[in-house]
Parts: structure tokens; C-alpha cells; sequence
């Protein structure tokens, strides 16, 4: 079991640029999330999903979209990047609602936005 | 509404010494509360969780977190402190009917001296 898998591990975009970032999971989780992680400001989330086909904005989705056409992956896409993107990005995944289940993350994409 | 507050940045220990980190929180219903560890360069591990029941849960690793609802407080325990539980901890909150909204707090960095 991979678990929960992201890429890239590492990415750096001018402003402007465009970039997805995907993120996969074998644990047959229904619940999928993305998170940005601040200096500060603990987890945010912008994204999520309760199932294939389905996303839902978050605390801060301004400025990501965000793609479930498979169960197991997750898409995050920055139409237009901005310097305030600059950040640690998480994918998460959890069995029920992660309200009252525990989430399994990823390792994390670290994104700088020149 | 829901928000929590780890009031500690930093937590220093020594090596087999008993260890706490604090949080506390606020929901506006019956809260769910979760702790998480992070680990350098890592996702977030889920280390225990409270739902209902007894007050006292039991953990990953040896942990165990006291949910306090008069004092709405939720700390995080071990009885003897290793070197490798040096790490980022992360409490969070949600509440029945909360839907996917968990809050996280800011993070306490534990550092366990040799």
C-alpha cells in the first residue's frame, strides 16, 4: 500500500504560470482534500471531495480548481499563479467524513511562486 | 463557529521525562477532536482521536490525550519522552454536524532532549 501519493515534490512557477498538481490514493477513500500548510497559520482547506465526481470549496478555494474523475485521484490546479501561493500543499484522504474520521495525508508538494 | 488554540510554540523535554502538549478549543456543538504529528519533510500522521466515550483515549506511539469538557481543553500526553518524538503536533477540531469542516490549530514543536 502507497498510501496516499502526491506530484510533484517540488515545483517552482513564475506568477502567471499554470500548474496541477495530482494527487493519488489506493485505500479506496470515498473523502479527498486538499490543504495548504502557512508558517503560522496551522492547515487550511481549499478543496475537497465526498466522491467521484464530486468537489466542494473549502476555507481559502480562491484562486484553485480542483478535478475528481477517478476515485482514487484528486487534481489541484493553479490557473494563474500568484507569489500569495507560495506554500506547502497536502492531499488527504479519509474512509467517512473527515469530521469524525481520521485523514491519511500525503508527503506534500512545497510550491514557490516567483 | 469552531476554532482551537495550541498556546505553546515550543515544548522542551527531557528524554524520559513526562510530556504535555496543550490545546484548547470552542465549537458550538459536541467537538470531535483529533491530535496529529508531523514529522520534517512528511504528511501528517493521525496519532488519536475523540468522538464520544471515555475521557481518556489511547493513541499511536504510547500516547493519550485527556478530553476536559468543563475546561474544554484536550492535551496531549506521554508518560516517558523519547528522542524520536521530536516533531510537530497538530490538534484539531470539528463537531457533529460539522460536515467535512476540521480546524487545525497552529502546531507545537516538541523537541526531547538527550
Amino acid at each position: 500500500n502507497a498510501g496516499v501519493t502526491q506530484t510533484p515534490k517540488f515545483r517552482v512557477l513564475k506568477t502567471g504560470q499554470s500548474m496541477t498538481l495530482l494527487c493519488a490514493q489506493d485505500m479506496n477513500h470515498e473523502y479527498m482534500y486538499w490543504y495548504r500548510q502557512d508558517p503560522g497559520m496551522g492547515l487550511r482547506l481549499i478543496h475537497y471531495s465526498v466522491g467521484e465526481g464530486t468537489t466542494a470549496k473549502g476555507e481559502v478555494p480562491d484562486g484553485y480548481n480542483v478535478s475528481r474523475l477517478k476515485k482514487q485521484n484528486f487534481l489541484l490546479g493553479l490557473e494563474s499563479a500568484a507569489p500569495s501561493q507560495t506554500s506547502v500543499y497536502f492531499c488527504a484522504s479519509s474512509y467517512g467524513g473527515a469530521y469524525s474520521y481520521e485523514q491519511y495525508f500525503g508527503p506534500g508538494t512545497r510550491l514557490t511562486v516567483t | 463557529a469552531q476554532s482551537v488554540a495550541q498556546p505553546e510554540d515550543q515544548v522542551n523535554v527531557a528524554e524520559g521525562n513526562p510530556l504535555t502538549v496543550k490545546c484548547t478549543y470552542s465549537v458550538s456543538g459536541n467537538p470531535y477532536l483529533f491530535w496529529y504529528v508531523q514529522y520534517p519533510n512528511r504528511g501528517l500522521q493521525f496519532l488519536l482521536k475523540y468522538i464520544t466515550g471515555d475521557n481518556l483515549v489511547k493513541g499511536s506511539y504510547g500516547f493519550e490525550a485527556e478530553f476536559n469538557k468543563s475546561q474544554t481543553s484536550f492535551h496531549l500526553k506521554k508518560p516517558s519522552a523519547l528522542v524520536s518524538d521530536s516533531a510537530l503536533y497538530f490538534c484539531a477540531v470539528s463537531y457533529s454536524g460539522g460536515y467535512q469542516k476540521v480546524t487545525f490549530g497552529i502546531g507545537t514543536k516538541l523537541q526531547v532532549i538527550p
